[in-house]
């Protein structure tokens, strides 16, 4: 089936500092997503993103997050700057159509700041 | 806001045994949302198990089903013989059914079967 890829699977930095988590969605989607899980805990949703907007964030979504997908290629989500509790693996996906239609994820992105 | 609970996990069972993981829902902006069960295995994304987008329907898929129970606000997984290879962590999730809103998600149940 379509595939979502997350690069890199693991990545590790300094408190305070800028990373950019990336993300390739399937080809003809329009919409995309992140989500951010903590081990043991809820999923959660961060922001989803369509025609080079934020459509919906939630309050994890903090002001120093950021997404775009400039000209059509990776769906970044970037953090500057990060902070301890930022650590937790980033699920990306995207969809055809918004809302209730199917959503194709990636593998994670596992996020570990020291 | 919205929001799901499923069975807390880890859960094991052995092969050929019946499997049930819980799932109840809250949803506040929309009476009948869409629900949803998705399965993600080691190394690889979630993917799409099933959905039911109607109350009092029931969704299935490899061997899996789902009924949407609008009374109960739940919407359990079951299968009557589980395989080592459904081995899994399986995620609840409820949308709302328009453009702008995202599905969320509950924490997961991860699934190990023995052979």
């Amino acid at each position: 089936g379509p595939k979502v890829l997350q690069i890199p699977s693991h990545q590790i930095i300094d408190m305070g500092q800028m990373v950019t988590l990336n993300c390739d969605p399937v080809s003809n989607h329009l919409y995309f997503y992140w989500y951010k899980q903590i081990l043991g805990q809820q999923m959660e949703f961060l922001v989803n993103f369509y025609n080079g907007k934020v459509m919906e964030k939630s309050k994890l979504f903090k002001d120093q997050f950021s997404v775009e997908r400039p000209d059509g290629s990776y769906f970044t989500l970037k953090i500057q700057p990060t902070a301890l509790e930022d650590s937790a693996v980033y699920f990306c996906a995207s969809s055809l159509i918004g809302g209730a239609n199917t959503l194709y994820f990636g593998a994670g992105t596992r996020l570990s700041v020291l | 806001g919205d929001s799901v609970t499923q069975t807390e996990g880890p859960v094991t069972v052995s092969e050929s045994e019946s499997l049930i993981i819980n799932c109840t829902y809250s949803a506040t902006s929309i009476a009948y949302p869409n629900l949803f069960w998705y399965v993600r295995y080691p190394g690889e994304g979630l993917q799409l198990l099933l959905k039911v987008i109607t109350a009092g329907q029931k969704g299935s898929s490899r061997g899996f089903e789902a009924t949407y129970n609008k009374e109960t606000t739940s919407f359990h997984l079951q299968k009557a013989s589980v395989q080592e290879s459904d081995s899994a962590v399986y995620y609840c999730a409820l949308g709302e059914g328009n453009n702008n809103n995202a599905p969320r998600f509950g924490a997961g149940t991860k699934l190990s079967v023995k052979p």
